[in-house]
């Protein structure tokens, strides 16, 4: 059973602060990893993605892998409330395009 | 450009009756995806159709099925419905099988009881 890990949360933060998000995943032939932001009552939006070991970063966004330790997370910096929301990792199994999502953190970032 | 649409918004049916919802993806994207959320949970993949033809296929009973038209748009039915259906049936669409360029509609509501 390939699986995808996140802890649910949730995950407090102030305004301002840097949220790190975290993922961890069962199948090492696992090559892509996505994430999505959900808000409550809609359906999720990919935010980014990332292929390859090391970070990659997006505006406030940086994600980051590290497939020897078969992990990958989210890191939001300068938080603002409007982030509040539950963020999705999710993994195609290796040679795929099946993705398996993990159940999501929940962060809410408070004034 | 419409994004992608879903219909109906809402459902509510009983046990043992069958439903169908529907998604039309964006204009040309030629892959569509369905997934199952339940309340508290990331989705759980369903079907992949792509051009037609089916390209991925979860782990869900034989209850549930799909196809896809040849103007891209799709279906997915559900017989025999159980209470454990209720969910939020989302419907993803991209250019192509990846899922980098995936985007969700915003999803059927469908309650069992």
């Amino acid at each position: 059973q390939k699986e995808v890990e996140q802890n649910s949360g949730p995950l407090s933060v102030p305004e301002g602060a840097i949220a790190s998000l975290n993922c961890t995943y069962s199948d090492r032939g696992s090559q892509s990893f996505f994430w999505y932001r959900q808000y409550s009552g809609k359906s999720p939006e990919l935010i980014m993605f990332i292929y390859s070991n090391g970070d990659k970063e997006d505006g406030r966004f940086t994600a980051q892998l590290n497939k020897a330790s078969q992990y990958v997370s989210l890191l939001i910096r300068d938080s603002q409330p409007s982030d509040s929301a539950t963020y999705l990792c999710a993994a195609p199994s290796g040679g795929s395009y099946i993705p398996t999502f993990g159940r999501g953190t929940s962060l809410i970032v408070h004034p | 450009d419409a994004g992608v649409t879903q219909s109906p918004t809402h459902l509510i049916k009983t046990r043992g009756q069958h439903v169908t919802l529907r998604c039309s993806p964006i204009s040309g994207h030629k892959s569509v995806s369905w997934y199952q959320q339940v309340l508290g949970q990331g989705p759980q993949f369903i079907f992949q159709y792509y051009e037609k033809e089916e390209r991925g296929r979860g782990n869900f009973p034989d209850r549930f099925s799909a196809r896809q038209f040849p103007n891209y748009s799709s279906e997915l039915n559900v017989n025999a419905l159980l209470l454990g259906d209720s969910a939020l049936y989302l419907c993803a669409s991209s250019p192509r099988t990846g899922l980098s360029e995936q985007y969700f509609g915003p999803g059927t509501r469908l309650t069992v009881t």
